[in-house]
């Protein structure tokens, strides 16, 4: 089975901390992703990579970096945390081809991340 | 761009009858899958579903089928003799063309009554 590991599941930092989050997966997939979830507003996806040093925004990259310097590896970094990036995070990879299976995104755990 | 709508925020259910989850979504791409996700209180993500835009069938996983009406751009899950472990929030996404992240909707609660 696919397993994609979050490295914390909850974290409380202080406003103004830097935050890293990692997201590790073994089953060699191109894409990796990083989304944050919110009552009511679903997911929505901060980056996103689709190779080793390849990264791209998504729909709120603002406030977060990533770093894929190996394949198996996707850091989400909060440089100044805000208490408005108190938030579930949720890490999921995927393979880069195949056939419609190669379309399904597996999901870590997550962090719950709470900035005071 | 592409958008999901689920414009149901809660819904709940007696065990063993079924339910459905509506999902309504847009896109301009020819091209495109939706998927269904069930995130329990535990709060991992768990594939459920996916239908292609090509598929000429609904797609049925066991219990779960989804019901894919492309002139109205709905992909609504449909469960079947539901049960207490599926209380849950469901999650519809898509991936349209060349795209490739989903893009989720808000979700459904969803409560399976005794």
């Amino acid at each position: 089975d696919v397993k994609v590991t979050q490295s914390s599941r909850y974290l409380v930092k202080r406003t103004g901390e830097k935050v890293f989050l990692e997201c590790v997966q073994d089953m060699d997939h191109e894409n990796m992703f990083w989304y944050r979830q919110d009552p009511g507003l679903g997911l929505r996806l901060i980056y996103f990579s689709y190779d080793v040093k390849m990264k791209e925004k998504g729909d709120i990259p603002e406030g977060y970096s990533v770093s894929r310097e190996k394949k198996e590896r996707f850091s989400l970094i909060l440089e100044s945390a805000s208490t408005n990036q108190t938030s579930m995070y949720l890490c999921a990879s995927r393979p880069g081809t195949g056939g419609a299976g190669a379309n399904v995104l597996t999901f870590g755990a997550g962090s719950r991340l709470t900035v005071l | 761009a592409q958008k999901i709508t689920q414009t149901q925020p809660g819904m709940f259910v007696q065990e063993k009858e079924a339910v459905t989850l509506d999902c309504t979504y847009d896109t301009s791409d020819p091209s495109y899958g939706l998927f269904w996700y069930k995130q329990p209180s535990s709060g991992e993500m768990i594939f459920l579903i996916y239908q292609g835009s090509y598929d000429q069938q609904n797609a049925t996983e066991g219990r779960y089928s989804l019901n894919f009406q492309k002139a109205r751009k709905s992909a609504n899950l449909v469960i079947s003799a539901s049960q207490l472990g599926d209380s849950a929030m469901y999650f519809c996404a898509m991936r349209g063309g060349s795209a490739r992240q989903l893009t989720f909707g808000s979700g459904t609660q969803l409560t399976v009554l005794p």
